[in-house]
């Protein structure tokens, strides 16, 4: 079945550094990609998606460009802030259903 | 736009009582709303997908009975947990999905039970 890998946490940085989380996945035919974003106490926010190979989501500084080639979906930023510091879920839509289907999220932590 | 309420955010209850929890669209209208569970530092596990009008669909080891899902308008899902006990005791998330292929999470609902 249709699958989604992270890398594990935490990831601990310190301010203006540059960050990549991995994500792979798994999935037949041509799945839909996000990354969604859980600030602590909250509930998941969409950060950006994409829907089909070479397209890149971005948003608030961060970027992610489906990678057909090697099925990965990395987050990637510049430069972090200690605002940044969160739970990030990659996340696949697949097939004929609109169920969502998660890593196991990647802990970020952005020391001052 | 696109926001997605829940009620309560919280509740205690003790063990042996059902919780109501609801999950409302308050911009926009959603044919197919969903119910996650989240166990602390784990992903969202999908428990049910509720589609307005109609009965929900289960996944696989959820407890139908004692999850009820009603979806009974295009703005609002309503979570019953039945003769709560304290393995129940979870963050519960729903989300919803307008037109595409974007869902809106809600700020979840935490539910102790003692």
């Amino acid at each position: 079945g249709d699958s989604v890998t992270q890398m594990e946490g935490p990831v601990t940085l310190s301010e203006e550094a540059f960050l990549t989380i991995n994500c792979t996945y798994t999935a037949t035919g041509y799945p839909s990609l996000f990354w969604y974003v859980q600030y602590p106490g909250e509930g998941l926010q969409l950060l950006l998606k994409a829907t089909k190979a070479d397209d890149k989501g971005s948003n608030k500084g961060f970027e992610a460009t489906y990678r057909k080639e090697t099925t990965s979906f990395p987050l990637e930023k510049g430069s972090v802030q200690v605002s940044d510091s969160a739970v990030y879920f990659c996340a696949l839509r697949g097939g004929a259903t609109n169920k969502l289907i998660f890593g196991t999220g990647t802990l970020l932590a952005v020391q001052p | 736009g696109a926001v997605v309420s829940q009620h309560p955010s919280r509740v205690i209850c003790k063990s042996g009582t059902s919780v109501k929890i609801e999950c409302r669209s308050l911009d926009f209208q959603a044919t197919t709303m969903f119910w996650y569970r989240q166990f602390p530092k784990q992903s969202l596990m999908l428990m049910a997908t509720s589609n307005e009008g109609s009965k929900a669909t289960y996944e696989q080891g959820v407890e139908k009975d004692k999850f009820l899902i009603n979806h009974a308008s295009l703005t609002l899902s309503t979570l019953t947990v039945t003769s709560a006990h304290p393995e129940d005791s979870s963050f519960y998330i729903c989300s919803a999905l307008p037109t595409g292929d974007t869902q809106y999470f809600g700020p979840g609902t935490r539910l102790t039970v003692l």
